[in-house]
């Protein structure tokens, strides 16, 4: 099945640095990627859509200059959480998806950020 | 922002019996699809169903679609405890292709 690579599961970095999140889909060609942000036992909450070599969507409500996304290929984006603060300590989640709506998403396994 | 509610919140119960699991959401759809999650994890998706069907059937999974009353239900039979986890519903709707996911039922199955 399709697999999404998503690195690193785990980071833990002082308030005022950035963090890059990357997302690879590794068989097949993923022409939307989806960011995601998770709470506790919550749910998924959409951050932003990006389409390959273009311009990241943005949800309402989510700074594009602090959360900075890059689709630069079709099996590559990243997520990049600048100038981070202890608010943004957070699961973040990349999923990619190959073709329109009616294809699944396929998801990464999260990655937990945690500043202090 | 999310798009729906999902309930129950929590659901626990015994091995062998069925789970079900209910999804609203308040926009029209193009389609919708739920998905599990096991804790910490990634999300993984088990069905899809489209806005002109009203069930559909994988394994051990059932799902209806009513778009009249814009609801869906999840109904997992012969539950096992490998079926702990959070189901989430989400929907793609007609004008974006993006999905918004609903807030999620824990599912408990106890051995």
């Amino acid at each position: 099945g399709a697999v999404v690579s998503q690195h690193p599961s785990r980071v833990i970095c002082k308030s005022g640095t950035s963090v890059k999140i990357e997302c690879r889909s590794l068989d097949f060609q993923a022409t939307t990627m989806f960011w995601y942000r998770q709470f506790p036992k919550q749910s998924l909450m959409l951050m932003a859509t990006s389409n390959e070599g273009s311009k990241a969507t943005y949800e309402q409500g989510v700074e594009k200059d602090k959360f900075l996304i890059n689709h630069a290929s079709l099996t590559l984006s990243t997520l990049t959480v600048t100038s981070a603060h202890p608010e943004d300590s957070s699961f973040y989640i990349c999923s990619a998806r190959w073709g329109t709506g009616y294809s699944p998403l396929h998801f990464g396994n999260g990655t937990r950020l945690t500043v202090t | 922002s999310q798009q729906g509610e999902e309930d129950p919140q929590a659901l626990s119960i015994q091995e062998g019996e069925n789970a079900t699991m209910n999804c609203s959401y308040k926009t029209s759809i193009n389609n919708l699809q739920w998905y599990r999650q096991n804790s910490g994890r990634g999300l993984v998706h088990l069905i899809l169903i489209r806005s002109n069907e009203r069930e559909k059937h994988s394994g051990r999974l059932r799902v209806t679609l009513d778009t009249s009353k814009k609801s869906s239900s999840l109904l997992i039979t012969a539950s096992r405890a490998a079926d702990t986890a959070s189901y989430f519903c989400a929907t793609v709707s007609y004008n974006n292709n993006d999905m918004r996911f609903g807030a999620g039922t824990r599912l408990t199955v106890k051995p």
